[in-house]
């Protein structure tokens, strides 16, 4: 069964400092792997995706995630962080097997950046 | 803008009332979907429609009642809502059922009182 999980309800950090949000996932096939963001009072808003090619995806706003098939993972990262990066993250996943389409999305990751 | 309109932003209805949501998208997109948000959950995708056919229904109550009149606009029914359906109701589309990418509106956040 598909799932993905975020194992972080919260990330703290500092303005300048490099960030990272965690996701794994488990798919039968391969998987096809997203970063949303989601700012207060907003829908949600695409950052980057991984399908196939180089395991490092880059994003929008400075963003970039990494594919990584053995810890099965897909992390978000971003050098230098923003208070105006603070906003709820969410991964997903699809599985490329079968007939299912479904995005499976995370729980979501809070991001505070303080200046 | 993400080009998926979300109408009305804030809705508070009582129990028996009737309401509904709109989303409207201009992308050419060919599936759109209802998405149910609550803290502390995953996104529930509630319902797909594709080329204006639903696909998917994942379990909804049928108080929500949804109407695809044509593959730009999606509305949700409402009627006889729980306290507990108050959430972030959100539209998305995306070009074919799907992805690779969905658009998202900005919301209806609903509050059943």
């Amino acid at each position: 069964a598909q799932s993905v999980a975020q194992p972080e309800d919260q990330v703290n950090v500092a303005e300048g400092n490099p960030l990272t949000v965690k996701c794994t996932y488990s798919v039968s096939g391969n998987p096809y792997l997203f970063w949303y963001v989601q700012y207060p009072n907003r829908g949600l808003q695409f950052l980057l995706k991984y399908i196939t090619g180089d395991n490092l995806v880059k994003g929008s706003y400075g963003f970039e995630a990494e594919f990584n098939k053995s810890q099965t993972s897909f992390h978000l990262k971003k050098p230098s962080a923003l208070v105006s990066d603070s906003a709820l993250y969410f991964c997903a996943v699809r599985d490329d097997a079968g007939n299912n389409r479904k995005l499976i999305w995370g729980l979501g990751t809070s991001l505070a950046v303080n200046p | 803008e993400t080009g998926v309109t979300q109408t009305p932003r804030h809705l508070v209805m009582g129990m028996t009332n009737k309401k509904s949501l709109k989303c409207e998208q201009h992308l050419g997109h060919n599936a759109m979907y209802w998405y149910k948000q609550s803290a502390k959950k995953p996104l529930e995708l509630m319902f797909v429609y594709n080329f204006k056919e639903q696909t998917e229904n994942n379990s909804v109550p049928s108080r929500f009642s949804p109407e695809c009149p044509n593959s730009s606009h999606l509305f949700l029914h409402l009627h006889t809502l729980q306290p507990e359906d108050s959430a972030l109701y959100l539209c998305a589309s995306s070009q074919d059922q799907g992805g690779p990418r969905a658009f998202f509106g900005q919301g209806t956040r609903l509050t059943v009182v």
